[in-house]
Parts: C-alpha cells; sequence; structure tokens
C-alpha cells in the first residue's frame, strides 16, 4: 500500500479566512513534504518534516504554517492567503532511517482557491 | 544552465506508438532518479524508481539512466490513449528526504 490521502480535495476559501489542510499516511513512513503546484509547473518543494521535526522550509512566507502531530500526520495551516497563492497543495511521505533510501509518495493533492 | 532539463512538449502520438521521453541533468551528485505520472488535476503518480545507472523495466514501461552521459529516458511500449498524462522527471542525490529536483514534464497525448 503506497496511499497518502489529503483532506480536503478542494477548498474556496477568502483571504480574511483561516483554515488547514491535512495529509495522512500510514506506510510507517517518517519523512513528509509539502509541495505547491500552479499549472502546468512542476511541484515546488515548501516544507520537509524528518522523524516529526521540520527539517527543510524552502523560505515559505509565515501565512503558511506547518505541523507534524505525529509520524502519520502532517498539516498545513492556512491564514490570510493571497490570490496567487491559488494552487495544487501536494503532500509526499517517503521511508527514511535504516540505512535504506527511498522515493516519496504523493497524495492527489488539495486544489485550493484564495479570493 | 538548469539542474534538470525536460522538453515540455506537447508531445502527439497515435495509439501504439513507442514512445520516448528524456531528461538531461548537470548534477553529478544526482543517483536517484524517478518517473511519475500526473494526469490533469492529480497528483503526480510514482512510474519508476532506478538507482544508479542501468535500465528498468515493468510491464510497458522501461527506464535507462546513463550516468557518463547524464541522460535519462522513459520507453512507453504499445502507448495507449491512458497514457495521456504529464511526465515528470526527478531526480536526488540521496534519496530519502533529500530535496527532488524534478524537470518541467512533458504533456502526452496518445490518439486513438
Amino acid at each position: 500500500d503506497t496511499e497518502v490521502t489529503q483532506t480536503p480535495k478542494h477548498l474556496v476559501m477568502g483571504m480574511t479566512n483561516k483554515k488547514s489542510l491535512k495529509c495522512e499516511q500510514h506506510m510507517g513512513h517518517r519523512a513528509m513534504y509539502w509541495y505547491k503546484q500552479k499549472a502546468k509547473k512542476p511541484p515546488e518543494l515548501m516544507f520537509v518534516y524528518s522523524y516529526e521535526k521540520l527539517s527543510i522550509n524552502e523560505s515559505v512566507p509565515s501565512r503558511f504554517s506547518p505541523e507534524c502531530p505525529n509520524s502519520s500526520l502532517l498539516n498545513l495551516h492556512l491564514h490570510a492567503l493571497q490570490p496567487e497563492d491559488s494552487a495544487l497543495y501536494l503532500c509526499a511521505s517517503s521511508r527514511e532511517g535504516t540505512g535504506r533510501t527511498d522515493t516519496q509518495y504523493f497524495g492527489p493533492g488539495t486544489r485550493l482557491t484564495v479570493l | 544552465q538548469k539542474e534538470v532539463e525536460q522538453d515540455p512538449g506537447p508531445l502527439s502520438v497515435p495509439e501504439g506508438a513507442i514512445v520516448s521521453l528524456n531528461c538531461t541533468y548537470s548534477n553529478s551528485a544526482f543517483q536517484y532518479f524517478m518517473w511519475y505520472r500526473q494526469y490533469s488535476r492529480k497528483g503526480p503518480e510514482l512510474l519508476m524508481y532506478t538507482y544508479s545507472s542501468g535500465n528498468k523495466e515493468d510491464g510497458r514501461f522501461t527506464a535507462q539512466v546513463d550516468k557518463s552521459s547524464k541522460y535519462i529516458s522513459l520507453f512507453i511500449r504499445d502507448s495507449q490513449p491512458s497514457d495521456s498524462a504529464t511526465y515528470l522527471c526527478a531526480m536526488s542525490a540521496q534519496g530519502g528526504s533529500e530535496k527532488l529536483v524534478f524537470g518541467k514534464g512533458t504533456k502526452l497525448t496518445v490518439n486513438p
């Protein structure tokens, strides 16, 4: 099973709203990622969590706030977003540690529209 | 020079054709090479994963890595309309939580 689930599938929010995106995996992976993907562009890395600790922040604006409550869950809290933040937000996970490396498995994404 | 170069296409082929998709890269530290398929408005789906040089086959798909030329390829045999998607190459130096570097993606259409 290589499934990463994301909720909601679609989200429309105003610039003053606060919302959260959720991601879950039950593959025992210890690294989880948030990506942003604009139309006709490849995914852009935003954050990486490794063993539930933030290991990479790609200079993402503070209106995006990640959280990793446990090894299976990853949240992305959104506040005061701009219309240009409208995109497909992708979660991914990969196995880490034990001397093995593995690639990243993506979820289906949350399509976010900021009005 | 970008780290990973991929022709965005679009590429249009008839059903049954052999499709060749390619990426070149400049970073000789890359050791892990992936191909993802992404249907419109969906998340990328891992197709092939290769470590270092060589070939890997999975059904109608064959991935080739030539590290000496810094060139990777994905071949699709007997292409089907359901193969119509954007194909992204991606690579990393260490795998795992190492940052993936993506190509721009090639949009493929297989016509019935």
